[in-house]
């Protein structure tokens, strides 16, 4: 299993960003994915969810309304979609593969390498 | 909401057990994850559901779970087990998934 992730970068408040996490070495589309992110202040987060095919999200409250989680699993994609960023959302991201099929048991028996958004002006 | 709660810090010698807890109301009626993270790198599961080991991961882990506790144990720990271990559990009664601070295991 490969989970490698890119997207990650310096942006002003209230800017927007797409993360990427290509994912190899399984069948993607069998399996939820999540995002969960990490800063000092906050430790491990959990932040969004995508069930395998795609049909069913949810999301932390501290994102809520403004990310979105999507798929593409005829390319075997992941992608976060943030918007209207704040300061507090700086963090390493990772892309999260779930442990079990379909829609998922929330283990997370894989991540990738982890891609730093840092919000500031 | 629900917490976890794990002490900041354990410090063991080699070839002595390590253990680890992480402190939920009633953790032992959720299935307990564990997770280890060396420094720069993405965490990486050790253990599932209280006591699976996921493969690769040496039998040195083990895990168990009661009333309001959750414990990771290593057995005859070695230096390359140094890392913060997280505990983790989805709380189906706020529909949420919870980390624990995590502790940092140091091998003396």
């Amino acid at each position: 299993v490969q989970l490698v992730q890119s997207g990650g970068d310096l942006v002003q408040p209230g800017g927007a960003l797409r993360l990427s996490c290509s994912a190899s070495g399984f069948t993607f589309s069998r399996y939820a994915m999540h995002w969960v992110r990490q800063s000092p202040e906050k430790g491990l987060e959990y932040v969004a969810y995508i069930s395998s095919d795609g049909g069913s999200t949810f999301y932390g409250d501290s994102v809520q309304g403004r990310f979105t989680i999507s798929r593409d699993n005829s390319n075997n994609i992941l992608y976060f979609q943030l918007s209207n960023l704040r300061t507090d959302d700086s963090a390493v991201y990772y892309c999260v593969k779930d442990g079990m099929e379909a829609y998922g048991d929330y283990t997370f028996d894989h991540w990738g390498q982890g891609t730093l958004v840092t919000v500031s002006s | 909401s629900y917490v976890l709660t794990q002490p900041p810090s354990v410090s063991v010698a080699p070839r002595e057990t390590a253990r680890m807890s992480c402190g939920g109301d009633d953790i032992a009626d959720k299935g307990v994850h564990w997770y280890l993270q060396k420094p720069g790198e993405a965490p990486v599961m050790v253990l599932s559901y209280d006591r699976d080991r996921p493969s690769g991961v040496p039998e040195r882990f083990s895990g168990s779970s009661s009333g309001n506790t959750a414990t990771l144990t290593i057995s005859g720990v070695e230096a390359g087990d140094e890392a913060v271990y997280y505990c983790q559990v989805w709380d189906i009664s706020s529909d949420r998934v919870v980390f624990g601070g995590g502790t940092k295991l140091t091998v003396l």
